[in-house]
């Protein structure tokens, strides 16, 4: 099976950067994903992965290390509204089931 | 343009009961995912859609649980019997393909009493 596991919680303050990992298990791969959720509101995609290295978009950067079954988050210059759930995802391999990490509940604090 | 749009917002049934939820996905999108959401976790698959026919429907956790999408485009999520463990966010998200960008809708938040 695939599994895709992150923190569960992470606190910083605005104005300051955080990284939010994910490791995963797969027999294949095919790239990873990045959504944000608010409470009570969808998922909406921040980055994708398809190869490894660093992919920047504003304040959010995403990399990938295939060779170590790795990605991360990068926020910078936290503002009071990045306070949300972060998921990792990607698509199981061999298959169009798409899996979503075990979620990061980010805290930015004044 | 017009996002994803799911309804209804929220729909409160009995135990037992059958309900329908409904999926307006973004105009041209051919892939289409319905997802189950549980306070406090992650997103969970239920069925993808790619046009017309259901590519993949092994996250459909018993025979209870039905989707079509006739004409490649709405959607319809359709449970059997509610149980109170059905309760949950259900969200559907469309993407041009596959692998791309989804874009998600508001949720349906079903409530089995």
């Amino acid at each position: 099976g695939q599994s895709l596991e992150q923190p569960s919680e992470v606190t910083a303050v605005e104005g300051a950067i955080v990284q939010i990992n994910c490791t995963y298990q797969t027999s294949g791969f095919y790239g990873l994903s990045w959504y944000q959720q608010h409470d009570g509101g969808a998922p909406t995609f921040l980055s994708y992965n398809g190869l490894d290295g660093l992919e920047e978009t504003g304040r959010f950067s995403s990399f990938l290390s295939r060779s170590d079954s790795y990605g991360y988050l990068l926020l910078q210059e936290l503002q009071m509204k990045d306070s949300a759930s972060y998921f990792c995802a990607a698509p199981s391999s061999g298959t169009y089931k798409y899996i979503f990490g075990t979620g990061t509940r980010l805290k930015v604090l004044a | 343009g017009a996002g994803v749009s799911q309804t209804p917002s929220n729909k409160v049934t009995e135990k037992g009961k059958y309900v329908e939820l409904r999926c307006d996905p973004i105009s041209g999108h051919t892939a289409l995912y319905w997802y189950r959401q549980s306070l406090g976790q992650g997103p969970e698959f239920l069925i993808y859609f790619q046009g017309t026919g259901a590519a993949d429907d092994s996250g459909l956790p018993n025979d209870r649980f039905f989707a079509v999408r006739p004409e490649g485009s709405v959607s319809t999520l359709k449970i059997q019997r509610t149980e109170r463990g059905d309760s949950a966010v259900y969200l559907c998200a469309s993407s041009l393909n596959q692998l791309g960008e989804q874009f998600f809708g508001p949720g349906t938040r079903l409530t089995v009493l």
